[in-house]
C-alpha cells in the first residue's frame, strides 16, 4: 500500500464554480477524515466516515460542502459555488479505529490545494 | 471544547542541539495524542502516537512524553539536523463525543547548518 492519495494536488478555479476532490485511503482503514488547513493554522476538522457512514460533520461544513464515501473505500469532497474564503489546503486522512473515542493513528495524504480567484 | 496550544510558535537553533517542543490541551479525557511533522506545502507525516495509558514513546531521535492529568505533552528532538526543519503539530481527540482531532497551530522549527 502506498498510503493515502489525494487528487488533484492543486486546483485553481473561479468564484462560483464547483470543485471535487478525491481521496483514496489506506486499504485496511475503516475511518476516513477530511480536514481544511489555511496558512499558519493547524488543520481543522470537517467530517469523517466510518466505513461508508458519515458519522460527524463540523459546523465549518456549510451547505455548499458535501462529502461521500459510497462503498466505504474512496471518498469525494465537493464544494459548490466556491467562494474566495474556500481557498485552503484540503487534507484527507485515514485510520483504523476500534471504537468511539479511539481515533486510531491518522495517516494523511499530501493534500489538495484550492485557490479560488 | 478541546483547545490545543503549542509553545513556542517558532524556534531557530544551531545544528546539533537538543530541543523540546511543548503541547498543552484543555480536556484531559483523551484516548491518545499524536505528533506530526509538516513540510511546506505538504501533508502531515505521523511521527509518534501515544496512547493515554502510556507515558512516552520513542522513535529514533524523537521522544514524546504525555502527562494526561496536567494536559501536557512534550516532543524531544535529540541532536537536531537541518533535515528536521519543518512545522511540528500535536493533535488530540476533540472530546465531548466528537471523533475528530483538534490540532495546535504548530511549532515552526528551523535548524541552522
Amino acid at each position: 500500500d502506498t498510503g493515502v492519495s489525494q487528487d488533484p494536488r492543486h486546483k485553481i478555479t473561479k468564484r462560483g464554480q464547483n470543485v471535487t476532490f478525491r481521496c483514496d485511503p489506506i486499504s485496511e482503514h475503516n475511518r476516513l477524515y477530511w480536514y481544511r488547513q489555511t496558512l499558519g493554522q493547524g488543520p481543522e476538522f470537517l467530517t469523517y466516515f466510518q466505513n461508508e457512514a458519515q458519522l460527524e460533520k463540523s459546523r465549518l461544513l456549510s451547505d455548499r460542502f458535501s462529502a461521500e464515501r459510497p462503498k466505504g473505500s474512496f471518498s469525494t469532497l465537493e464544494i459548490q459555488r466556491t467562494e474566495q474564503g474556500d481557498s485552503a489546503m484540503y487534507l484527507c486522512a485515514s485510520s483504523f479505529s476500534s471504537g468511539t473515542g479511539d481515533t486510531g493513528e491518522l495517516f494523511f495524504g499530501e493534500g489538495s490545494r484550492l485557490t479560488v480567484l | 471544547k478541546q483547545e490545543v496550544t503549542q509553545i513556542p510558535a517558532a524556534l531557530s537553533v544551531p545544528e546539533g542541539e537538543n530541543l523540546v517542543l511543548n503541547c498543552s490541551f484543555t480536556d484531559s479525557a483523551i484516548y491518545n495524542l499524536q505528533w506530526f511533522r509538516q513540510d511546506p506545502g505538504k501533508g502531515l507525516t505521523s511521527l509518534l502516537l501515544i496512547q493515554s495509558s502510556q507515558r512516552e514513546q520513542t522513535s529514533g531521535r524523537l521522544n514524546a512524553s504525555l502527562d494526561k492529568s496536567s494536559g501536557r505533552s512534550t516532543l524531544y528532538i535529540a541532536a537536531s539536523q537541518p533535515g528536521d526543519s519543518a512545522t511540528y503539530l500535536c493533535a488530540v481527540p476533540s472530546g465531548g463525543g466528537a471523533d475528530g482531532l483538534t490540532f495546535g497551530k504548530g511549532t515552526h522549527l528551523i535548524i541552522q547548518p
